[in-house]
């Protein structure tokens, strides 16, 4: 187990809806990272908070938003769902820096309808 | 483009024999690469991580080599068991940058 926890496991939703994840980081990281992992392909970076700010951002659009909350916790807001955003979403906590090991949590499961 | 390709996509191994799996990327300038395992509908762990200095990282029976200069890196496991059936991942950190990039990975299944 890394210490990360994500919440909920699973969730159906329909298009057009809006979405909100959680991810609760390893004590003491600072940093946490959001993916979205599409079923049987590689996880895609989203975006990246550190210290309650966004610090850097993949190609996705401004409808995936996201915060950290002063304890380091984290979420990723989807609004206006579509089919494809059916994936699991990752969130991985850290320390900053380059050599950094991210951990994962387990990942919620998210389907669109 | 950066990218990360891995090969093969599948593997079928008997347990106990060796398996090698396959990453090259073409992410420029480059400031570490990870193999992660992952199990179905769980989250990554991380194996090893190498920075372009390093050639060869060492976890148990998993060993993973770097060639910076051909952008190649593979990951060798020895004495498979069935509790190696996983996805493993190849994802290499660009330099100065804050995301990864992952490859679609290599699907391990380990029989009897």
């Amino acid at each position: 187990e890394t210490g990360v926890t994500q919440s909920p496991t699973h969730l159906i939703k329909t298009r057009g809806q809006q979405v909100t994840l959680r991810c609760s980081s390893q004590s003491g990281h600072n940093t946490v990272s959001w993916y979205q992992q599409a079923l049987g392909q590689g996880p895609q970076f989203i975006f990246q908070y550190y210290r309650e700010e966004e610090n850097g951002r993949g190609n996705f659009p401004p409808r995936f938003s996201g915060l950290q909350f002063p304890n380091y916790s984290s979420e990723l807001n989807v609004n206006a769902l579509e089919l494809d955003d059916s994936a699991l979403y990752l969130c991985a906590s850290s320390l900053e820096g380059i050599l950094s090991e991210q951990y994962f949590g387990p990942g919620t499961r998210l389907t669109v309808t | 483009k950066n990218q990360v390709e891995q090969s093969p996509q599948s593997l079928i191994i008997l347990e106990g024999k060796n398996c090698t799996l396959q990453c090259n990327y073409t992410v420029s300038p480059f400031s570490n690469l990870r193999w992660y395992k992952q199990d179905t509908g769980r989250g990554p762990v991380s194996l090893t991580i190498m920075t372009f200095s390093e050639n060869t990282k060492s976890n148990g029976r998993y060993t993973a080599t770097l060639d910076a200069d051909t952008k190649q890196s593979s990951l060798h496991i020895t004495a498979s068991q069935l509790s190696d059936s996983a996805s493993y991942i190849c994802v290499v950190r660009p330099f100065g940058a804050n995301n990864l990039f992952f490859g679609t990975g290599t699907r391990l299944t380990v029989i009897p």
